[in-house]
This record gives C-alpha cells, sequence and structure tokens, in this order.
C-alpha cells in the first residue's frame, strides 16, 4: 500500500503568516487523486482539496493544494485562528485508500 | 443538505461484535459509495472498507478481511458497519464518508470501546 509521510508534524505561525504543509507518497498517486482534509477536535474530518490541487465546496481560497507525482503541498496563504486543526492527506487513487499521520497547525 | 448520521457510542467486552450505523440524507444514496474509516488514538485514519450503495458491491482492507462486513439498506439509505471478534485495538472513532472518489461528506463519528 501507498505510504504517505507529512511533514512538519507541528507548525507554529502568527495570523496573517503563510502555512507551507507538505506529504511526499511512497510511489506515484495515480490520477493526481490526492486530498486534504482538516480536522478540528472531537469533529470530523473536512475535506479541503481534491484531485491535489481543486477546492471543496465552500473552502475559503486562502486554502490551496499543488503538486503530482509523490509530492504534495497544502497552502494556507494567511493564517487565521480558527485554522488551528490537524491536517491531513489522503490518497484515493490505489487501495486501499491511505492517510498521512498529519500536520498539527497552531496559530 | 448531505448529511451523515451516525449510531451512537458503544462499549463492548473482548471477542463481541459492534454494529454501527450511518444514515445519509440530502443525496440519492445509491449514487454514491460509503467508506468506513477509523482512528485509533494518536493513530492516522485507517480505510477499513467500501461498499457501492447501487449495487452493494463491497471492498475491505487486507488487514480486516473476515472480521468486517459493509452492508446498505437502499430503502432506508443507512449503510451499515459490523466488526467481529473485538480487540482491544479496535477502541476507535469509526467514521462513514462518501465519495466515489474524494470522501466529500463524513460522519459525525462513533467512539467504539473494547475492554472488559
Amino acid at each position: 500500500e501507498i505510504v504517505l509521510t507529512q511533514s512538519p508534524a507541528t507548525l507554529s505561525l502568527s495570523p496573517g503568516e503563510r502555512a507551507t504543509l507538505s506529504c511526499r507518497a511512497s510511489q506515484s498517486i495515480s490520477g493526481n487523486y490526492f486530498a486534504w482534509f482538516q480536522q478540528k477536535p472531537g469533529q470530523a474530518p473536512r475535506l479541503l482539496i481534491f484531485d491535489a490541487s481543486n477546492r471543496a465546496t465552500g473552502i475559503p481560497d486562502r486554502f490551496s493544494g499543488s503538486g503530482s507525482g509523490t509530492d504534495f503541498i497544502l497552502t494556507i496563504s494567511r493564517l487565521e485562528p480558527e485554522d488551528v486543526a490537524v491536517y491531513f492527506c489522503q490518497q484515493y487513487g490505489d487501495s486501499p485508500r491511505t492517510f498521512g499521520q498529519g500536520t498539527k497547525v497552531e496559530v | 443538505q448531505v448529511q451523515l448520521v451516525q449510531s451512537g457510542a458503544e462499549v463492548k467486552e473482548p471477542g463481541a461484535s459492534v454494529k454501527v450505523s450511518c444514515k445519509a440524507s440530502g443525496y440519492i444514496f445509491n449514487t454514491y459509495a460509503i467508506h468506513w474509516v477509523r482512528q485509533a488514538p494518536g493513530q492516522r485514519l485507517e480505510w477499513m472498507a467500501w461498499i457501492n450503495a447501487g449495487n452493494g458491491n463491497t471492498k475491505y482492507s487486507q488487514k480486516l478481511q473476515g472480521r468486517v462486513t459493509v452492508t446498505s439498506d437502499t430503502s432506508a439509505s443507512t449503510a451499515y458497519l459490523e466488526l467481529s471478534g473485538l480487540r482491544s485495538e479496535d477502541t476507535a472513532v469509526y467514521y462513514c464518508a462518501r465519495g466515489n472518489l474524494p470522501n466529500d461528506h463524513w460522519g459525525q463519528g462513533t467512539l467504539v470501546t473494547v475492554s472488559s
């Protein structure tokens, strides 16, 4: 199965700063079937980005995704206090679907 | 709006079985797959199984094959996850999630605790 490795484990930034989160896959993701989720404590994951670079419905444009093959990036252009959460990546191009271990963003 | 509402928390003894439900609303149930994903304390999310709500086809994680069964009732717009032979390491929050490709909507999660 494809292993997804996220970095860094924790990101501490100030409001208004730019956050860059990375996810590396152990092999190329077919079809760029790659997603990013946000999860706040006690809540279900929320889809942010799908197909590597497409924002899900209702997601603010300060969230953007890029990358292809084995390396993917989630960028939060201007951090807001409400962005405090764990962000994790997922690939759905290969079975089984697999997830990264998460990056905790502190603001 | 799309909603997935799961059944409540469960406490089970080792060796028992648990069945979690996921009731869908706000869309045509049999046009999307339902995936089941779990999150054990301090662990990454783990994909467990998938059911095509239209034709009932299923696929299971190799790790859980033989212990997990997913079913659906299209008349009730509800999917079910059953896990048997429970062990302490099955203690987790279990989520259902809609998605033929990306998992775009998730249930609120069901905590299953396995303890004697």
